[in-house]
């Protein structure tokens, strides 16, 4: 069964610019979570789609969106990048949303890099 | 609300020593808890979780963990520790009151096994 994929796997953009990073979840898997980490904040919950809606979203400003497709796909864009964006973006799949016993399934990441 | 602590940034341990990931947690209801592994330039996998029952849980590569609900505690132990264990470990924990089950995420303790 193939894993979380994520692409690309490495970004380097400019301050100003925008991004769209993809996620394909394992298949099956209908609850898509992005989460931002750096070294000085961590993992930070981004959203989370289930069902191609939106059911929880963290404390980002709204720069940061998101969409999830009907076969589970989702994308993250992110607008008027800032340097502070500059990070590594994880995207994790769970069978199911709306269930707080359930582990997630974490794909490699997109490294993000705004200069 | 709800939060959870990793106090160590590093735990050193010689190969072949038992180690010990510590974490500890805060929330308002029931405890959802989960270890996951991060090696370099990967994303996270998931270890073991607790959700209810037994209060030492087994997972993956031999780890397992305690919950110890008087201590609010949920540590990660392996009996016998190898170089290829060190990584980056993360505890997160899930409150069920609320119902966003957003997960929070410690801030990380790298553990390094010396050969």
């Amino acid at each position: 069964k193939a894993g979380v994929t994520q692409t690309p796997r490495y970004l380097i953009k400019t301050r100003g610019q925008q991004v769209t990073l993809s996620c394909s979840p394992i298949s099956g898997h209908r609850s898509v979570s992005w989460y931002q980490q750096t070294p000085g904040q961590g993992l930070q919950f981004l959203f989370e789609y289930f069902s191609e809606t939106q059911r929880n979203k963290g404390n980002f400003p709204g720069r940061f969106s998101g969409r999830q497709f009907s076969n589970s796909r989702s994308e993250m864009n992110v607008s008027t990048l800032e340097l502070g964006d500059s990070a590594l973006y994880l995207c994790a799949s769970s069978l199911r949303g709306g269930s707080p016993n359930t582990e997630a399934f974490f794909g490699q990441g997109t490294r993000l890099t705004v200069v | 609300a709800q939060s959870v602590a990793q106090p160590e940034d590093q735990v050193n341990v010689a190969e072949g020593n038992p180690l010990t990931v510590k974490c500890t947690y805060s929330v308002s209801g029931n405890p959802y808890l989960f270890w996951y592994v991060q090696y370099p330039n990967r994303g996270l996998q998931f270890l073991l979780k607790y959700i209810t029952g037994d209060n030492l849980v087994k997972g993956s590569y031999g780890f397992e963990a305690e919950f110890n609900k008087s201590q609010t505690s949920f540590h990660l132990k392996k009996p016998s520790a190898l170089v290829s264990d060190s990584a980056l470990y993360f505890c997160a924990v899930r409150d069920d009151s609320g119902g966003s089950y957003i997960p929070t995420f410690g801030r990380g303790t790298s553990l390094i096994v010396h050969p």
